[in-house]
This record gives C-alpha cells, sequence and structure tokens, in this order.
C-alpha cells in the first residue's frame, strides 16, 4: 500500500527566510510523487513532480525537492520565502497501476513580514 | 494551455433543488475527476472517468450523479443535497497514462441550505 505523511501541519517563517515542508512516503513500487499548492478558496496548482528521472526536481516560484529513497522522503524547498507563498502544501503520491492519488494532510505555511 | 475551467464559481442551493457543476479542459486528457474537499481537509476522490467512461466511484451517495458527455466536458449533477454536502468541488484532469499529474480547476464553493 501506498501512503504520504507530511509531518508537520504547521510551518511559520519569515519573508526572505528558507522554506522547508517535509513529507515522507510509503511505496512497494517507484513512486510517482508531486507537490501542490493551494491558496484560499483556489485549486490546487502543480509545484513539481517527480517521475523516476532526476532526484532533484526544479518546480515553479522556486521550489524545489529532492527524492531520497534511502529516506523515503520527497521534502520541499525553497532558499526564500515571500508573502505570496502563504499557503496549503499538499503531498501526493499517485496509487501504481490507477487513477487514484493520495493526499498528505498539509501543511500551512505562513510567512512572516 | 494548462487550464481546467469549472463553472460556477459559487453555488447556493436548498436541499430540494437540481443544480449542475460543469467542468471543461482542452488539453486533450482523457481521465477526468470530481473531488470533494472540506475547510482545512485533503481533497477526496468522488469520481474517476477515462475515455468518457466511468472508472471510479468512491461509494459516493446517489444525490451526486456524474457525467461525460465528451471528452473535454465532465458535469456533476446534484440533487437533493444536505447540509453536510457543503464544500468545495474541484474537477481535475490527467493524461490517460497513468501515474503522471493531474490539472486541477479553481473549483466550485456550494452552500447547500
Amino acid at each position: 500500500a501506498q501512503s504520504v505523511t507530511q509531518l508537520d501541519s504547521h510551518v511559520s517563517v519569515s519573508e526572505g527566510t528558507p522554506v522547508l515542508l517535509r513529507c515522507n512516503y510509503s511505496s512497494s513500487y517507484s513512486p510517482s510523487l508531486f507537490w501542490y499548492v493551494q491558496h484560499p478558496n483556489k485549486g490546487l496548482q502543480l509545484l513539481l513532480k517527480y517521475t523516476s528521472a532526476a532526484t532533484l526536481v526544479k518546480g515553479i516560484n522556486g521550489f524545489e525537492a529532492e527524492f531520497k529513497k534511502s529516506e523515503t522522503s520527497f521534502h520541499l524547498t525553497k532558499p526564500s520565502a515571500h508573502m505570496s507563498d502563504a499557503a496549503e502544501y499538499f503531498c501526493v503520491v499517485s496509487v501504481a497501476g490507477t487513477y487514484k492519488y493520495i493526499f498528505g494532510t498539509g501543511t500551512r505555511l505562513k510567512v512572516l513580514a | 494551455d494548462t487550464e481546467v475551467t469549472q463553472t460556477p464559481k459559487h453555488l447556493v442551493m436548498g436541499m430540494t433543488n437540481k443544480k449542475s457543476l460543469k467542468c471543461e479542459q482542452h488539453m486533450g486528457h482523457r481521465a477526468m475527476y470530481w473531488y470533494k474537499q472540506k475547510a482545512k481537509k485533503p481533497p477526496e476522490l468522488m469520481f474517476v472517468y477515462s475515455y468518457e467512461k466511468l472508472s471510479i466511484n468512491e461509494s459516493v451517495p446517489s444525490r451526486f450523479s456524474p457525467e461525460c458527455p465528451n471528452s473535454s466536458l465532465l458535469n456533476l449533477h446534484l440533487h437533493a443535497l444536505q447540509p453536510e454536502d457543503s464544500a468545495l468541488y474541484l474537477c481535475a484532469s490527467s493524461r490517460q497514462t497513468m501515474n503522471t499529474e493531474a490539472f486541477f480547476g479553481q473549483g466550485t464553493r456550494l452552500t447547500v441550505v
């Protein structure tokens, strides 16, 4: 069975400081992993995806994530937070051989001025 | 064009009303999805259509009736809803190849009174 665990429900950072949102996964197969961002009352926007190519994945808006098989992690990082990054972030794994996606419980990122 | 368009953005309906949510994409995707999202929760899968045929129904009550008239359109017909059905309803689409990323619409905020 596949699953994802987002280790922090809330993260607060100051504007201009680094962002780290943590995600661990469980999968019997080589997983397809995604990070999505959701601003209030909006849909989900894809930030980046890992599909067994390069382990360091670059996404939009300066975000990147590193797939670490040994640690079963796929943490999302950004060198410098911007006020507009304040949102809910979801780590997602696709269920092999299906059209299903498993969502983490989400991490609410707060950016302080 | 990586856009999934949902209409309406907001909908208020009584428990005896019949209404429909609409979703449209022009990315040539052959998999389309309906998700329900309650406040501060991740999206929950309701239905998946693959090549215009219902592929997954996550035991959704019959008061929700999906329809896929063609490869670009997805509807969700609503009838005799309950107040607890109030939520953000998200449409998504993806390529027919499994384990690829899904693209989400902005959602319809549904309130049942």
